[in-house]
């Protein structure tokens, strides 16, 4: 596609459940990032995905947090049993050379 | 935790004037790029200077880089009410990862 999408823009869910973030890349880029924002703050690295290689996901902030990137393309990020303080903004970046990223828009997760 | 950090965090000025944010950083680098986030956005892309370069234009943005104090500045001339943002910089950790740090909102008052 022209660029990154995310879904779904906005998530609201109740504290506990299971949700489920999407993110499909510009066509032809290999490497994929996840990125967390919270209100007011700088970009927290989650995890990043490069071709068939294993993924860095050594900014996840629990094991309540999985990602996983199908055929090199799409990629789900999976947090369950949701707390407050998963709210933030999920940002998704791709890149064609792990230098310059280009992000999506982002999905806003509010967990009540 | 944040590589880069910066400063100030935030700016107001008057359409047409410059405005001028800096980053400054804690480890050694390869590149430093900056970004642009619009409320409710993702960030763009603006400019990418890599440790052997000083200064780099891009239409109205200069960067400078000063490896010596591990410091960039980002300057925007003759601003206009669409320059209104957040503007992060990020240094390469590694040779895939970015740390970004907090930011510098930019108000510009018509």
């Amino acid at each position: 596609g022209a660029g990154v999408s995310q879904s779904p823009s906005n998530k609201v869910t109740e504290k506990g459940k299971d949700v489920e973030l999407r993110c499909d890349p510009i066509s032809g880029h290999t490497a994929l990032y996840w990125y967390r924002q919270s209100l007011g703050q700088g970009l927290e690295f989650l995890i990043y995905f490069q071709g068939n290689s294993a993924p860095d996901k050594s900014g996840l902030p629990s094991d309540r947090f999985s990602a996983e990137r199908t055929g090199g393309s799409v990629s789900t990020l999976t947090i369950q049993r949701t707390q407050q303080e998963d709210s933030a903004v999920y940002l998704c970046a791709s890149s064609g050379d792990a230098e310059k990223l280009f992000f999506g828009s982002g999905t806003q997760l509010s967990v009540l | 935790s944040q590589q880069g950090e910066e400063d100030p965090q935030a700016l107001s000025i008057q359409e047409g004037e410059n405005a001028t944010m800096n980053c400054s950083y804690k480890t050694s680098i390869n590149n430093l790029q900056w970004y642009r986030q619009n409320s409710g956005r993702g960030l763009v892309h603006l400019i990418l200077i890599r440790s052997n370069e000083r200064e780099k234009h891009s239409g109205r943005l200069r960067v400078t880089l000063d490896t010596s104090k591990k410091s960039s500045s980002l300057l925007i001339t003759a601003s206009r009410a669409a320059d209104t943002a957040s503007y992060f910089c990020a240094t390469d950790v590694n040779d895939y990862k970015l740390s970004f740090g907090a930011g510098t909102t930019v108000t510009v008052r018509a």
